[in-house]
């Protein structure tokens, strides 16, 4: 079965400092990788997409990930974090033939003065 | 305005009791999708749709009903609901195929407790 695993419940970051939520996949064939990110009592948004091409996706936000074929990997990073960062971060895997993604378990972030 | 609707956003019953969720997209966007949110599971799929009148489960659908008469509507009814679904529920909607798919628009999400 196609799926996400995001090994972090928590990530703790100094403000300023450079960010990274981990994501790993396990897919069959070409994975379509995804985050999503979620501000206290909201819906999920949408943060970026690696469908093909670079390995370095930018995003909304100044967020950008870093897929890792080898290391069957879809970081999530930013050089600079801002205390309006924290959030719950959802990393996410097409699955179901293109018609349904599937999500991880979420990591939350927060970011610290 | 456009957008994805959901309501109610809060609503508390109890165990044995009927209950819907209702979610209005103003996009005509075809797909609909609700999922649950639960701690430590993050977000599972209950049902989806890919049209109007074409529904197929997901990760978790018992105890779940859908229906899909107009593009625009996708209610999730409860039939007997139980304790153990209580959660945040979001319906989510999205292009068809193509370019954009996995970009999907989420509601705001509908609260529910089940005592």
């Amino acid at each position: 079965a196609q799926s996400v695993a995001q090994p972090e419940d928590q990530v703790n970051v100094a403000e300023g400092n450079p960010l990274t939520v981990k994501c790993t996949y396990s897919v069959s064939g070409n994975p379509y990788l995804f985050w999503y990110v979620q501000y206290p009592n909201r819906g999920l948004q949408f943060l970026l997409k690696y469908i093909t091409g670079d390995n370095l996706v930018k995003g909304s936000y100044g967020f950008e990930a870093e897929f890792n074929k080898s290391q069957t990997s879809f970081h999530l990073k930013k050089p600079s974090a801002l205390v309006s960062d924290s959030a719950l971060y959802f990393c996410a895997v097409l699955t179901g033939g293109g018609n349904k993604l599937t999500f991880g378990t979420g990591t939350q972030l927060k970011v610290e003065l | 305005d456009a957008g994805i609707t959901q309501s109610p956003r809060y609503k508390i019953t109890e165990t044995g009791r009927q209950v819907t969720l209702m979610c209005h997209q103003t996009w005509s966007h075809s797909y609909m999708f609700w999922y649950r949110q639960d701690l430590g599971h993050g977000l599972r799929l209950i049902y989806y749709s890919a049209a109007a009148d074409i529904t197929d489960k997901g990760e978790v659908p018992d105890g779940y009903v859908v229906s899909r008469s107009k593009t625009e509507n996708f209610p999730l009814t409860l039939e007997s609901a139980t304790r153990s679904q209580t959660s945040v529920y979001f319906c989510a909607s999205r292009m068809g195929q193509g370019k954009n798919t996995g970009e999907l628009f989420f509601g705001e999400g509908s609260r529910l407790t089940v005592l």
